[in-house]
């Protein structure tokens, strides 16, 4: 099972602000690594698939990059909205799996 | 608009059964592989089960496998999720998405529903 590890588990940020969050894989999973944003009480969203392709109706401030191991989600510039939990999935092995999540709080 | 809406979910003894529905409309049902995620309270996403397109190929975790069973039926656009033996372990809100064009990846998921395993 290829076990992806999200950090930090906490990212405590003001609007305005730069997020960096990083997904890394137990084994590499090509670029075929998605992230959603999940808020309290609702289902998740998908954000980013394989690796760097933004999803239908993500606005360009977030960005996905990286490949094999090593993985990161960024918001450029972090509205009021976008503070919430983000996960890492990987559909490169069965079984399909998911990161810890990264909680992204308002500082 | 691509509507995914569960059913089934409910508060039932260690050991019960379940059968959870979700209803898929807004796109052609039988085209898309679906999947079942679950996150228990306070957890993270933990994927269930998937199914392939016509339903010939399904997977499981571990966690679950001669537990649960996946299953749809596209003349009714509807996917379903067997839950036997269930464990205390096993309560969360289960939710089904959908997988774009046979990628496992969720561009579209249901509101969940809630599966709570308790004496």
């Amino acid at each position: 099972e290829i076990v992806l590890t999200q950090s930090p588990a906490t990212l405590s940020l003001s609007p305005g602000e730069r997020a960096t969050l990083s997904c890394r894989a137990s084994q590499s999973v090509s670029s075929y690594l998605a992230w959603y944003q999940q808020k309290p009480g609702q289902a998740p969203r998908l954000l980013i698939y394989d690796a760097s392709n933004r999803a239908t109706g993500i606005p360009p401030r977030f960005s996905g990059s990286g490949s094999g191991t090593d993985f990161t989600l960024a918001i450029s510039s972090l509205e009021p909205d976008d503070f919430a939990v983000y996960y890492c999935q990987q559909r490169s092995n069965w079984p399909l799996t998911f990161g810890g999540g990264t909680k992204v709080e308002i500082k | 608009e691509v509507q995914l809406v569960e059913s089934g979910g409910g508060l039932v003894q260690p050991g019960g059964s379940l059968r959870l529905s979700c209803a898929a409309s807004g796109f052609t049902f039988s085209s898309y592989a679906m999947t079942w995620v679950r996150q228990a309270p306070g957890k993270g996403l933990e994927w269930v089960s998937s199914i392939s397109s016509g339903g010939a190929n399904t997977y499981y975790a571990d966690s679950v496998k001669g537990r649960f069973t996946i299953s749809r039926d596209n003349s009714k656009n509807t996917l379903y999720l067997q839950v036997n033996s269930l464990r205390a372990e096993d309560t969360a809100v289960y939710y089904c998405a959908k997988a774009p064009a046979g990628r496992y990846y969720f561009d579209y998921w249901g509101q969940g529903t809630l599966v709570t395993v308790s004496s």
